[in-house]
């Protein structure tokens, strides 16, 4: 079956500008999760979603970053007012559901650049 | 905050020969696991270790898990130029808490 998928593969922006990634989990997968990792560094955690709802945001830098997942599936991670620092690779991940096992698959991320 | 350390931070050998690379942890944990990389983008899961076990193989790889000195260690064997990648072990609390705290990684590099 299909993996976890990611777009747009690149993007880039302006400073200041907004910014919407997209993340289509693996079908069935309850569980989803946003991290961010920069050149040289492994994946930080950012926000987990179990269902329609965020169990755990607290990896989020800041109120620019906001995500969602309405219906339970897709999920879009939101930069508003980009900084140059928020340039990385967005990576996001889903799981069959949180709890002990927790293998978690990931998709080949977007890599954003802030001019 | 990341709460691997990998060790070496990079490490280059000929085909044939092993690889070890090592972790360590901070906090209690659930599980551990590691994951390759390969050209900056998405990481492939390789092997999951719970916190009651101490060793586990698949394949090739070969993973130890010391919760006494938080610890684990990665090992391949007989290496090939296709595992040039970087690795990362990732740790798991388990539970609601469904985040994977992530290392900095080691870049191994299989020399043909």
């Amino acid at each position: 079956g299909a993996g976890v998928s990611q777009t747009p593969s690149n993007k880039v922006t302006e400073k200041g500008k907004y910014v919407e990634l997209r993340c289509d989990p693996i079908s069935g997968h309850t569980a989803l999760y946003w991290y961010r990792q920069s050149l040289g560094q492994g994946p930080e955690f950012l926000i987990y979603f179990q269902g329609t709802g965020a169990a755990d945001d607290s990896g989020l830098p800041n109120d620019r970053f906001f995500a969602v997942r309405p219906e339970g599936s897709v999920s879009t991670l939101k930069i508003q007012r980009t900084e140059r620092g928020d340039s990385a690779v967005y990576l996001c991940a889903s799981s069959r559901s949180t709890g002990y096992k927790n293998e978690q698959f990931f998709g080949p991320g977007t890599r954003l650049t802030v001019l | 905050s990341q709460q691997g350390e990998e060790d070496p931070q990079a490490l280059s050998i000929q085909e044939g020969e092993n690889a070890t690379m090592n972790c360590s942890y901070k906090t209690s944990i659930n599980n551990l696991q590691w994951y390759r990389q390969n050209s900056g983008r998405g990481l492939v899961h390789l092997i999951l270790i719970r916190s009651n076990e101490r060793e586990k193989h698949s394949g090739r790889l070969r993973v130890t898990l010391d919760t006494s000195k938080k610890s684990s260690s990665l090992l391949i064997t007989a290496s090939r130029a296709a595992d040039t990648a970087s690795y990362f072990c990732a740790t798991g609390r388990g539970g609601s808490q469904g985040n994977l705290i992530f290392g900095k990684g080691t870049k191994l590099s299989v020399k043909p």
